[in-house]
């Protein structure tokens, strides 16, 4: 597609629920990041891929947290037994090339706004 | 703590005034930095950028200028209009395949009429 695309836009979850969001990069990026954006904060990385392999996976808060991308390109990001502090919004972005530099910037997609109540 | 920080989270300006957004990393070995402009419900959308080999870069009615001696980022707006109103961040990278930008708090903007 044109742009990243992300599903759904806004989730509510009870305390406990699962929730997995998706993200549709650009077609044939490379790489693939999950940010996590509180209110009122800058966007925080969770995780990155290239391709379908998963390089680092040093931002995911807790082991509640898990994404794959089975085949390099369309990945999810799952999110078990969620709490209230998991309220945010989950932004994916993508890239062409293997690492972000002046000819491969990242591209954003809108967002899923995730609410625990 | 973050690497990236801004001096002020809010600006007011009237339009056609010129904006100077700020802001201060941490990291020596950053080597790459990006404006983004993120409007409400959208994702942050590229700016400008600059390598640190560079200490000023023009666009289209931005600037962005680069300190590295006292790791500071600036980010200038021409003639400002209403429709420059939104959060702005300022991220930075090392230049190393895999890396994810690290993105500051952000400044919102808000341009009167």
């Amino acid at each position: 597609g044109a742009g990243v695309s992300q599903s759904p836009r806004y989730k509510v979850a009870k305390r406990g629920q699962d929730v997995a969001l998706r993200c549709d990069p650009i077609s044939g990026h490379v790489s693939l990041f999950w940010y996590q954006q509180a209110l009122g904060q800058g966007p925080e990385f969770l995780t990155y891929f290239q391709n379908e392999a998963q390089l680092d996976k040093s931002g995911l808060p807790s082991d509640r947290f898990f994404a794959e991308r089975p085949e390099g390109s369309v990945s999810t990001l799952k999110i078990q037994r969620t709490q209230q502090e998991d309220s945010a919004v989950y932004l994916c972005a993508s890239s062409l090339r293997g690492h972000v530099s002046g000819a491969n910037v990242l591209t954003f997609g809108a967002g899923s706004r995730l609410t625990v109540l | 703590g973050e690497s990236v920080g801004l001096h002020l989270p809010t600006l007011s300006v009237q339009e056609g005034d010129n904006s100077i957004i700020n802001c201060a990393y941490s990291n020596s070995a950053s080597d790459y930095f990006i404006w983004y402009k993120q409007e409400s419900g959208k994702g942050p959308q590229f700016i400008i950028d600059i390598r640190s080999n560079m200490d000023k870069r023009q666009g289209q009615r931005v600037t962005v200028l680069l300190n590295k001696t006292v790791k500071h980022l600036s980010l200038q707006i021409a003639a400002t209009q209403p429709g420059d109103s939104a959060v702005y961040f300022c991220a930075e990278n090392i230049n190393q395949a895999g890396t994810a930008l690290i993105f500051g708090k952000g400044t919102t903007l808000s341009v009167s009429s």
